[in-house]
């Protein structure tokens, strides 16, 4: 069972390229979401999912587009980087609201934008 | 937005000592949950308390949603138990965005 599947782990970015987060996960979960976490600091929304073919804003969620066109699936892009998108991303799932399911979240990837 | 603030930031114990960590919030949740991030990352769920007590070997947490608070308690700490601990919350705005606190950063001494 592999759960919550991110790539890539690491990464090293030029100012204004491009790139997609990708997040797998293989329990049949609702809802994803993507977050970021900053050095000393707890994780921030991106965007989140809460089923195939719907994405929502969260509390960070300029600088990054996402898509979810499989359940399964849940992708986070970066159109244009910027240094200030130097981060750890984090992609979670759970199965949904009010089930008392816990939320279960990738190993991380590491962006560095230079 | 809902507002979770956790206290304290920091906490040093010694190995073997008691500590409680605190999650107040701003507004009603759906629920609330603990995480801790071990030193490499990983972040791991402890427990899921919208409400009441629940207990897990030394670890246990009890939730007042009535006065917008969670506490977790860590008893006998061991130097395992290092890393940052999440409050996380779900609000309920329509679209179930789950929101983190800042987290406390705990470092058990040997």
């Amino acid at each position: 069972n592999a759960g919550v599947t991110q790539t890539p782990k690491f990464r090293v970015l030029k100012t204004g390229q491009s790139m997609t987060l990708l997040c797998a996960q293989d329990m049949n979960h609702e809802y994803m979401y993507w977050y970021r976490q900053d050095p000393g600091m707890g994780l921030r929304l991106i965007h989140y999912s809460v089923g195939e073919g719907t994405t929502a804003k969260g509390e960070v969620p300029d600088g990054y587009n996402v898509s979810r066109l499989k359940k399964q699936n849940f992708l986070l892009g970066l159109e244009s980087a910027a240094p200030s998108q130097t981060s750890v991303y984090f992609c979670a799932s759970t199965l949904g609201p009010y089930s008392g399911n816990t939320i279960y979240f990738g190993e991380g990837s590491w962006l560095t934008v230079v | 937005g809902i507002q979770v603030e956790q206290s304290p930031p920091d906490l040093i114990l010694q190995e073997g000592a008691n500590s409680t960590l605190r999650c107040n919030f701003s507004d009603s949740v759906n629920n609330l949950q603990w995480f801790h991030q071990n030193p490499w990352g990983q972040l791991i769920n402890l427990f899921y308390i919208p409400s009441g007590t629940k207990q897990n070997g030394r670890l246990s947490a009890t939730t007042v949603a009535t006065e917008r608070y969670s506490l977790l308690y860590i008893s006998s700490s061991q130097t395992t138990d290092s890393g940052v601990y999440f409050c996380a919350v779900e609000e309920d705005t329509g679209g179930f965005k789950t929101i983190f606190g800042a987290g406390t950063r705990l470092f058990v001494k040997a």
